[in-house]
Protein backbone atom coordinates (compact mmCIF):
# COMPACT_ATOMS: atom_id res chain seq x y z
CA UNK A 1 0.00 0.00 0.00
CA UNK A 2 0.99 3.47 -0.92
CA UNK A 3 2.21 5.92 2.42
CA UNK A 4 2.69 9.33 2.45
CA UNK A 5 4.56 10.69 5.45
CA UNK A 6 3.86 14.08 7.12
CA UNK A 7 5.68 16.09 9.91
CA UNK A 8 3.55 15.56 13.01
CA UNK A 9 4.45 19.42 13.47
CA UNK A 10 5.40 22.19 12.40
CA UNK A 11 5.86 25.85 14.09
CA UNK A 12 5.56 29.67 12.14
CA UNK A 13 5.74 33.04 13.66
CA UNK A 14 3.09 35.36 12.21
CA UNK A 15 3.97 36.56 8.98
CA UNK A 16 6.70 34.27 8.22
CA UNK A 17 6.51 31.25 5.72
CA UNK A 18 5.53 28.07 6.68
CA UNK A 19 6.12 24.80 4.79
CA UNK A 20 4.53 21.62 5.76
CA UNK A 21 6.21 18.55 3.59
CA UNK A 22 4.62 15.33 2.19
CA UNK A 23 7.02 12.33 1.44
CA UNK A 24 5.89 9.46 -1.01
CA UNK A 25 7.70 7.42 -3.55
CA UNK A 26 7.41 9.05 -6.55
CA UNK A 27 5.14 11.26 -5.09
CA UNK A 28 5.85 13.97 -7.82
CA UNK A 29 4.01 11.67 -10.97
CA UNK A 30 0.90 11.84 -8.50
CA UNK A 31 -1.62 14.88 -8.12
CA UNK A 32 -1.48 15.65 -4.70
CA UNK A 33 -4.11 17.72 -2.53
CA UNK A 34 -4.27 19.72 0.77
CA UNK A 35 -6.41 19.87 3.70
CA UNK A 36 -7.09 22.31 6.25
CA UNK A 37 -8.55 21.10 9.19
CA UNK A 38 -9.67 23.25 12.72
CA UNK A 39 -10.52 21.49 15.71
CA UNK A 40 -14.40 20.54 15.63
CA UNK A 41 -14.45 21.25 11.94
CA UNK A 42 -14.51 19.15 8.43
CA UNK A 43 -12.08 19.66 6.27
CA UNK A 44 -11.81 22.08 3.67
CA UNK A 45 -9.66 21.80 0.61
CA UNK A 46 -7.30 24.32 0.65
CA UNK A 47 -4.90 23.01 -2.56
CA UNK A 48 -6.00 20.64 -5.44
CA UNK A 49 -3.55 18.92 -8.23
CA UNK A 50 -0.31 20.06 -6.65
CA UNK A 51 -0.93 23.61 -6.72
CA UNK A 52 -4.23 24.95 -7.65
CA UNK A 53 -6.37 26.73 -5.28
CA UNK A 54 -10.32 26.12 -5.13
CA UNK A 55 -12.43 29.55 -5.13
CA UNK A 56 -12.06 31.37 -1.93
CA UNK A 57 -8.69 29.97 -0.53
CA UNK A 58 -6.25 33.21 -0.26
CA UNK A 59 -3.28 33.65 -2.70
CA UNK A 60 -0.81 32.68 0.00
CA UNK A 61 -1.03 29.20 0.17
CA UNK A 62 0.55 27.39 -2.43
CA UNK A 63 1.62 23.89 -3.13
CA UNK A 64 5.00 21.92 -5.16
CA UNK A 65 5.29 18.29 -5.89
CA UNK A 66 8.60 17.02 -7.04
CA UNK A 67 10.26 13.75 -6.72
CA UNK A 68 9.26 12.35 -3.38
CA UNK A 69 7.93 15.22 -1.88
CA UNK A 70 5.20 17.37 -1.86
CA UNK A 71 4.99 20.52 0.01
CA UNK A 72 1.97 23.13 1.13
CA UNK A 73 3.59 26.18 1.59
CA UNK A 74 1.34 28.93 3.39
CA UNK A 75 3.14 32.73 3.31
CA UNK A 76 2.85 35.59 5.50
CA UNK A 77 1.51 33.42 8.11
CA UNK A 78 -1.81 34.19 10.08
CA UNK A 79 -2.95 33.20 13.70
CA UNK A 80 -6.43 31.86 11.77
CA UNK A 81 -3.92 29.57 9.76
CA UNK A 82 -3.86 27.52 12.69
CA UNK A 83 -5.09 23.79 12.07
CA UNK A 84 -4.23 20.41 10.98
CA UNK A 85 -2.86 19.98 7.44
CA UNK A 86 -3.29 16.74 5.54
CA UNK A 87 -1.97 15.73 2.22
CA UNK A 88 -3.85 13.19 0.07
CA UNK A 89 -3.19 11.28 -3.30
CA UNK A 90 -4.84 9.09 -5.48
CA UNK A 91 -3.09 5.45 -5.76
CA UNK A 92 -4.01 2.61 -8.18
CA UNK A 93 -3.33 -0.12 -5.40
CA UNK A 94 -4.39 1.69 -2.38
CA UNK A 95 -7.37 3.97 -3.90
CA UNK A 96 -7.57 7.49 -1.65
CA UNK A 97 -4.84 7.90 0.80
CA UNK A 98 -4.32 10.14 3.13
CA UNK A 99 -0.94 11.74 4.84
CA UNK A 100 -0.84 11.16 8.94
CA UNK A 101 -1.41 15.19 8.76
CA UNK A 102 0.68 18.30 10.16
CA UNK A 103 0.08 20.61 13.40
CA UNK A 104 0.91 23.65 12.11
CA UNK A 105 1.08 26.12 15.60
CA UNK A 106 1.47 29.42 15.13
CA UNK A 107 3.76 30.75 17.69
CA UNK B 1 -26.08 26.15 -1.55
CA UNK B 2 -24.37 23.05 -1.77
CA UNK B 3 -24.63 20.84 1.55
CA UNK B 4 -24.01 17.43 2.41
CA UNK B 5 -25.28 16.76 5.91
CA UNK B 6 -24.82 13.33 8.08
CA UNK B 7 -26.81 11.43 10.59
CA UNK B 8 -27.26 8.20 12.29
CA UNK B 9 -24.28 8.10 14.63
CA UNK B 10 -24.31 6.73 18.47
CA UNK B 11 -23.37 4.43 20.42
CA UNK B 12 -22.91 0.67 19.64
CA UNK B 13 -22.20 -2.22 21.04
CA UNK B 14 -19.62 -4.05 19.75
CA UNK B 15 -20.79 -6.73 16.87
CA UNK B 16 -23.58 -4.53 16.19
CA UNK B 17 -24.65 -2.51 12.98
CA UNK B 18 -25.53 0.99 12.04
CA UNK B 19 -26.56 2.60 9.31
CA UNK B 20 -25.28 6.41 8.71
CA UNK B 21 -27.18 8.42 5.99
CA UNK B 22 -25.83 11.56 4.12
CA UNK B 23 -28.47 13.79 2.30
CA UNK B 24 -27.12 15.80 -0.48
CA UNK B 25 -28.26 19.11 -1.75
CA UNK B 26 -27.31 22.07 -4.50
CA UNK B 27 -25.87 19.68 -7.25
CA UNK B 28 -26.66 17.07 -9.14
CA UNK B 29 -26.68 14.26 -6.76
CA UNK B 30 -27.11 11.45 -9.32
CA UNK B 31 -23.95 12.51 -10.63
CA UNK B 32 -21.11 12.49 -8.12
CA UNK B 33 -18.73 10.09 -7.17
CA UNK B 34 -19.46 9.69 -3.59
CA UNK B 35 -16.90 8.78 -0.98
CA UNK B 36 -17.05 8.18 3.14
CA UNK B 37 -13.93 9.34 5.49
CA UNK B 38 -13.49 9.01 9.02
CA UNK B 39 -11.48 10.09 12.04
CA UNK B 40 -11.06 7.96 14.92
CA UNK B 41 -10.93 10.65 18.18
CA UNK B 42 -7.45 12.51 18.01
CA UNK B 43 -6.42 10.54 14.79
CA UNK B 44 -6.18 11.65 11.33
CA UNK B 45 -7.98 11.08 8.33
CA UNK B 46 -8.95 7.71 6.75
CA UNK B 47 -10.41 6.54 3.91
CA UNK B 48 -13.28 4.12 4.16
CA UNK B 49 -14.86 3.86 0.85
CA UNK B 50 -16.37 5.26 -2.61
CA UNK B 51 -19.45 4.53 -5.09
CA UNK B 52 -19.66 5.76 -8.48
CA UNK B 53 -22.23 7.46 -10.24
CA UNK B 54 -24.65 4.90 -12.21
CA UNK B 55 -23.87 6.35 -15.28
CA UNK B 56 -20.62 5.68 -14.03
CA UNK B 57 -21.45 1.79 -13.43
CA UNK B 58 -22.60 2.93 -9.68
CA UNK B 59 -19.60 0.56 -8.47
CA UNK B 60 -18.23 0.66 -4.60
CA UNK B 61 -14.30 0.12 -3.51
CA UNK B 62 -13.51 -0.06 0.31
CA UNK B 63 -10.75 0.38 2.47
CA UNK B 64 -8.81 -2.80 3.39
CA UNK B 65 -9.85 -2.16 7.39
CA UNK B 66 -13.94 -2.35 6.44
CA UNK B 67 -14.17 -4.24 3.31
CA UNK B 68 -17.01 -7.26 4.07
CA UNK B 69 -17.97 -5.26 6.73
CA UNK B 70 -19.03 -1.76 5.73
CA UNK B 71 -21.50 -1.33 2.48
CA UNK B 72 -21.63 1.97 1.22
CA UNK B 73 -25.62 2.87 -1.32
CA UNK B 74 -27.43 5.42 -2.55
CA UNK B 75 -30.72 6.35 -3.54
CA UNK B 76 -30.20 8.89 -5.97
CA UNK B 77 -33.95 9.60 -5.72
CA UNK B 78 -33.34 10.97 -2.30
CA UNK B 79 -30.25 12.35 -2.95
CA UNK B 80 -29.09 10.39 -0.12
CA UNK B 81 -25.88 8.16 0.40
CA UNK B 82 -25.84 5.58 2.78
CA UNK B 83 -22.90 2.92 4.93
CA UNK B 84 -24.01 0.26 6.40
CA UNK B 85 -21.74 -0.77 8.77
CA UNK B 86 -22.27 -4.13 10.16
CA UNK B 87 -19.52 -6.26 12.74
CA UNK B 88 -18.83 -3.29 14.12
CA UNK B 89 -15.09 -3.51 16.07
CA UNK B 90 -13.73 -0.31 19.00
CA UNK B 91 -11.27 0.74 16.25
CA UNK B 92 -14.28 1.58 13.99
CA UNK B 93 -14.76 4.22 16.55
CA UNK B 94 -14.88 7.89 14.55
CA UNK B 95 -16.55 10.97 13.44
CA UNK B 96 -17.63 9.85 10.09
CA UNK B 97 -17.84 11.98 6.71
CA UNK B 98 -19.21 11.88 3.66
CA UNK B 99 -17.67 13.81 0.98
CA UNK B 100 -17.44 14.62 -3.03
CA UNK B 101 -15.54 15.88 -5.87
CA UNK B 102 -17.71 18.25 -6.75
CA UNK B 103 -15.69 20.35 -9.09
CA UNK B 104 -11.98 19.48 -8.82
CA UNK B 105 -11.47 15.51 -8.80
CA UNK B 106 -10.69 16.00 -4.63
CA UNK B 107 -12.62 16.16 -1.89
CA UNK B 108 -14.20 19.61 -2.24
CA UNK B 109 -17.49 19.27 -0.90
CA UNK B 110 -17.35 17.93 2.89
CA UNK B 111 -20.66 17.02 5.31
CA UNK B 112 -20.33 18.71 9.21
CA UNK B 113 -19.90 14.57 10.09
CA UNK B 114 -21.42 12.17 12.56
CA UNK B 115 -19.83 10.55 16.07
CA UNK B 116 -19.80 6.59 15.85
CA UNK B 117 -18.78 5.18 19.34
CA UNK B 118 -18.66 1.56 19.40
CA UNK B 119 -18.14 0.76 23.06
CA UNK B 120 -19.86 -2.14 25.38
Amino acid sequence: SYVLTQPPSVSVAPGKTARITCGGNNIGSKSVHWYQQKPGQAPVLVIYYDSDRPSGIPERFSGSNSGNTATLTISRVEAGDEADYYCQVWDSSSDWVFGGGTKLTVL
Amino acid sequence: EVQLVESGGGLVKPGGSLRLSCAASGFTFSNAWMSWVRQAPGKGLEWVGRIKSKTDGGTTDYAAPVKGRFTISRDDSKNTLYLQMNSLKTEDTAVYYCTTELTTHAFDIWGQGTMVTVSS
